[in-house]
């Protein structure tokens, strides 16, 4: 299995423009996370899904971010329109058991 | 106050030394207990994982919960350089045990 995919692996862009990041988890999981690290805040849940219906998103900062879980096999997370603060790491796990989730290799993404 | 309260270090030790890491909580309510490592631009990755109290052995590695004072430990046994990682504390309830809560990380380095 190739594991959790994400996409762009990096990203610049200048305040104001929309990102947009991309993410495939492992086959057969049914859950899937998007976290938020930096070195102030440390790793922060954003927003997971089970079977791609939403069940927290009480992480998202705010209504410049959305995601969305179209299928099992795809997930996208926006920032529309992006600011300096949103500049972090951001990384993509699934789980199909409550004690192991898989992370992916994360986009680090520069809000300039 | 955080949830979960984890010495971000930076912790140095010599090669072959006994590592000791550990993080604090104040929800009572957490059942799930994990250590992941994550090395530098890296996702993170499961390390040990405990359910409630009591301790756990792997290899070189042995997790230990203490509910009653709500205190985990991660030991490291004749550590090696390849060691040198951050290791970040996390856990979760019974209600939404997958969403789960991480300490701060504590950055470790094993010097040859």
């Amino acid at each position: 299995d190739a594991g959790v995919i994400q996409s762009p692996r990096h990203e610049v862009t200048e305040m104001g423009q929309e990102v947009t990041l991309r993410c495939k988890p492992i086959s057969g999981h049914d859950y899937l996370f998007w976290y938020r690290q930096t070195m102030m805040r440390g790793l922060e849940l954003l927003i997971y899904f089970n079977n791609n219906v939403p069940i927290d998103d009480s992480g998202m900062p705010e209504d410049r971010f959305s995601a969305k879980m179209p299928n099992a096999s795809f997930s996208t997370l926006k920032i529309q329109p992006s600011e300096p603060r949103d500049s972090a790491v951001y990384f993509c796990a699934s789980s199909g058991q409550i004690e192991t989730q898989y992370f992916g290799p994360g986009t680090r993404l520069l809000v300039l | 106050q955080k949830e979960v309260e984890q010495d971000p270090g930076p912790l140095s030790v010599p090669e072959g030394a006994i590592v000791s890491l550990n993080c604090t909580y104040s929800n009572s309510a957490f059942q799930y207990f994990m250590w992941y490592r994550q090395y530098s631009r890296k996702g993170p990755e499961l390390l040990m994982y405990t359910y409630s109290s009591g301790n756990k052995e792997d290899g070189r590695f042995t997790a230990q919960v203490d509910k009653s004072s709500k205190y985990i430990s991660l030991f490291i046994r004749d550590s090696q350089p390849s060691d040198s990682a951050t290791y970040l504390c996390a856990m979760s309830g019974v209600q939404g045990a997958q969403k789960l809560v991480f300490g701060q990380g504590t950055r470790l380095t094993i010097n040859p």
